[in-house]
């Protein structure tokens, strides 16, 4: 079955840098985009990034952009999400999740990785 | 950049119709995909393109939209059914993708 696995749990201090991964199984890995998305606490879903595996090309959320590097491993099949220069704020649940499409109109992220809480205190 | 703007906290009762919506200028031009967040877990897609149901979603799930409000529904809503749930679509204008910020459905 189509399965996304995420590295474990990480606490950094501010200005640290956090790298995640996200390992992918169950089908083609190099025929679908990879998003991350995070949650802080209690808060809700915010998009972060994609990448088409393949060929390596990225797009970031503004907010995040010049702090965010995600790069693909197409020899293992896994999907790295960077966090540069972290702040507390940053404090968040990261999840990658596949996808997909059927046409020009709708975008599906199925499945998602089990998530990874990045925690950033000093 | 565009926003997909939902209602925080709605309740059902048990085993009667409940709508989530979700609305935003994106809404005109893609569908909506509504993803189901249970306490704990990763979200999980409940519809996508416009109307459909990933297997295993039961079929008191659908969707629908018009102009630019997206809907939720569910059909004689189960306790199993409360939880967080999330819109989301593609944006031409900032961030190429938007959730919306999830409402909270609780089941009485």
């Amino acid at each position: 079955q189509v399965q996304l696995v995420q590295s474990g749990a990480e606490v950094k201090k501010p200005g640290a840098s956090v790298k995640v991964s996200c390992k992918a199984s169950g089908y083609s890995f190099i025929s679908h985009h990879m998003h991350w998305v995070r949650q802080a606490p209690g808060q809700g879903l915010e998009w972060v990034a994609i990448i088409n595996p393949p060929t390596t090309n990225t797009a970031y959320a503004q907010k995040l952009q010049g702090r965010v590097t995600i790069t693909s491993d197409t020899s293992t099949n896994t999907v790295y999400m960077e966090l540069r220069s972290l702040r507390p704020e940053d404090t968040a649940v990261y999840y990658c999740a596949r996808d997909v499409s059927a046409n020009d109109l709708s975008w599906w992220f199925d499945p998602w990785g089990q998530g990874t809480l990045v925690t950033v205190s000093s | 950049s565009s926003e997909l703007t939902q209602a925080p906290v709605v309740s059902v009762a048990l085993g009667q119709t409940v709508r989530i919506t979700c609305q935003g200028d994106s809404l005109r031009k893609y569908y909506a995909t509504w993803y189901q967040q249970k306490p704990g877990q990763a979200p999980a897609l409940v519809i996508y393109d416009k109307n459909n149901r990933p297997s295993g979603i039961p079929d008191r799930f659908s969707g629908s939209s018009s102009g630019n409000t997206a809907s939720l529904t569910i059909t004689g809503a189960q306790a199993e059914d409360e939880a967080d749930y999330y819109c989301k679509s593609r944006d031409d204008s900032g961030d190429p993708w938007v959730f919306g910020g999830g409402t909270k459905l609780t089941v009485l």
